[in-house]
């Protein structure tokens, strides 16, 4: 049984440029949740898909953005790159059930210069 | 507004010892917590959780205990050895959400 696999492991962008980060569920798991850790804070909620279809959406602008795949993998989109949005981005897959469910990738460390 | 906190940034606990970790959330509508532990350049691995209807949840060295009427929860690690250190972030979720709401997390040392 497979984890939760994230790319890139570290990215360096400019402000105003777009990113997409990858994230592939853990074998089984249809659904996916992202999260937003800055530097010496908890994780917050960006969003969540279930089937393909968005399901839960927290306090991000509408530059961040995803997609849920067929084979239930994700992708994680920002556009308009801001130095605010440097932070570590986590991707969580589940099957359902309760929030314990959900297996956590190692993240994305994204900085914005 | 922090719905879940985590008031002590750091703590340092002796090998053996007990580690007691504190939380505390002003959301009514939680109904579940969480632990979860992070070691550095790894993701958050699920520790324990509590549903809101339990005072105590225990799984071998670590128990949940929760006060809801003081909303407040804490994590005891009995005894505590050196690979407990790590971040440990406490989280909530609404009954019927599906996103967890996290405190800023605990980073806690144990020494030899």
């Amino acid at each position: 049984e497979t984890g939760v696999t994230q790319s890139p492991t570290h990215l360096i962008k400019t402000r105003g440029q777009q990113v997409t980060l990858r994230c592939s569920s853990q074998s089984g798991h249809n659904t996916v949740s992202w999260y937003q850790q800055a530097l010496g804070q908890g994780p917050q909620f960006i969003f969540q898909y279930y089937r393909e279809e968005e399901n839960g959406r927290g306090n991000f602008p509408p530059r961040f953005s995803g997609l849920q795949f067929p084979n239930y993998s994700s992708e994680l989109n920002v556009n308009a790159l801001e130095l605010d949005d440097s932070a570590l981005y986590l991707c969580a897959s589940s099957g359902g059930g309760r929030p314990g469910g959900y297996t956590f990738g190692s993240g994305t460390r994204l900085t914005v210069v | 507004d922090q719905q879940v906190k985590q008031n002590s940034p750091s703590l340092s606990v002796q090998e053996g010892r007990i580690s007691i970790l504190n939380c505390d959330y002003t959301n009514s509508m939680f109904d579940y917590f969480l632990w979860y532990k992070k070691y550095p350049a790894e993701g958050p691995t699920f520790l324990i959780s509590i549903s809101s209807i339990k005072d105590k949840n225990e799984d071998g060295r670590f128990t949940v205990f929760l006060n809801k009427s003081a909303k407040h929860l804490s994590l005891h690690i009995v005894p505590s050895q050196p690979g407990d250190s790590a971040v440990y972030f406490c989280a909530a979720v609404e009954k019927g959400a599906q996103k967890l709401v996290f405190g800023q997390g605990t980073r806690l040392t144990i020494n030899p």
